[in-house]
């Protein structure tokens, strides 16, 4: 079973306005962390904000935020005022405790935002 | 402002060749990871290193792909012999930051033909 979840491969939003990314987990862990990444056409992934299982406010950087719903398992990110130079693909990630000690990183497949003018 | 170095960019090369890249990550960061992207597979963890330790490298196909970290400022992949299934791009990434968010390089796009 997939650990992270991303139903939409492609998303588009008109300039300015807000756009949510879904993301849905699978985790039988109370303790967990939660990530997005951004993929512009560079390649390099960039990561945008944070929220730990046992965060109860709902995570935001600038314009990003993460509509965190833990009884759902779902880390929606929410960008408000979209921007040109929001086209890009985003990942949710998934930070869990492994057997041994390590925390191992899962992605999803990501979903693809085109920002139109 | 750190960053995590990845050489080479680019590698073009024959089926049965060896690849070696290498990583620079940020310095202070303790953990180090090796992923692997495809269309078709999406981003792949390959190996993890805490403190230079190999934590894990379950993701890794271990007949032909290496990983190390002989000191603290490189970390290697190494695939003997290369195959055309092994063309992606190989990001390697180091964790720190308050809450050990992942640094990612560049990349380095290999093309095994």
């Amino acid at each position: 079973a997939q650990k992270i979840t991303q139903t939409q491969p492609g998303m588009f939003v008109q300039e300015k306005e807000a756009v949510t990314l879904d993301c849905t987990y699978d985790t039988s862990d109370q303790s967990y962390g939660l990530f997005w990444y951004k993929q512009p056409s560079s390649g390099e992934m960039i990561f945008l904000i944070y929220q730990g299982s046992y965060d109860e406010q709902n995570a935001t950087e600038g314009r990003y935020s993460l509509n965190f719903q833990k009884a759902r398992k779902s880390a929606n990110l929410v960008i408000s005022a979209s921007q040109l130079g929001d086209s890009a693909m985003y990942f949710c990630a998934m930070r869990e405790l492994a057997s041994g000690g390590s925390y191992i990183p899962t992605f999803g497949r990501g979903t693809s935002l085109i920002v139109h003018p | 402002d750190a960053r995590v170095t990845q050489t080479p960019r680019d590698k073009v090369t024959e089926m049965g060749q060896e690849v070696t890249m290498r990583c620079q990550p940020i310095l202070g960061h303790n953990t180090v990871f090796w992923y692997r992207q495809t269309m078709m597979q999406g981003l792949e963890l390959l190996a993890y290193f805490r403190n230079r330790a190999p934590l894990d490298d379950s993701g890794m196909p271990k007949d032909r792909f290496s990983a190390e970290m002989p000191d603290a400022t490189l970390a290697t992949l190494k695939i003997q012999p290369s195959e055309p299934r092994d063309s992606a791009v190989y990001f390697c990434a180091s964790g720190g930051g308050a809450v050990e968010e992942q640094f990612f390089g560049p990349g380095t796009r290999l093309t095994v033909l």
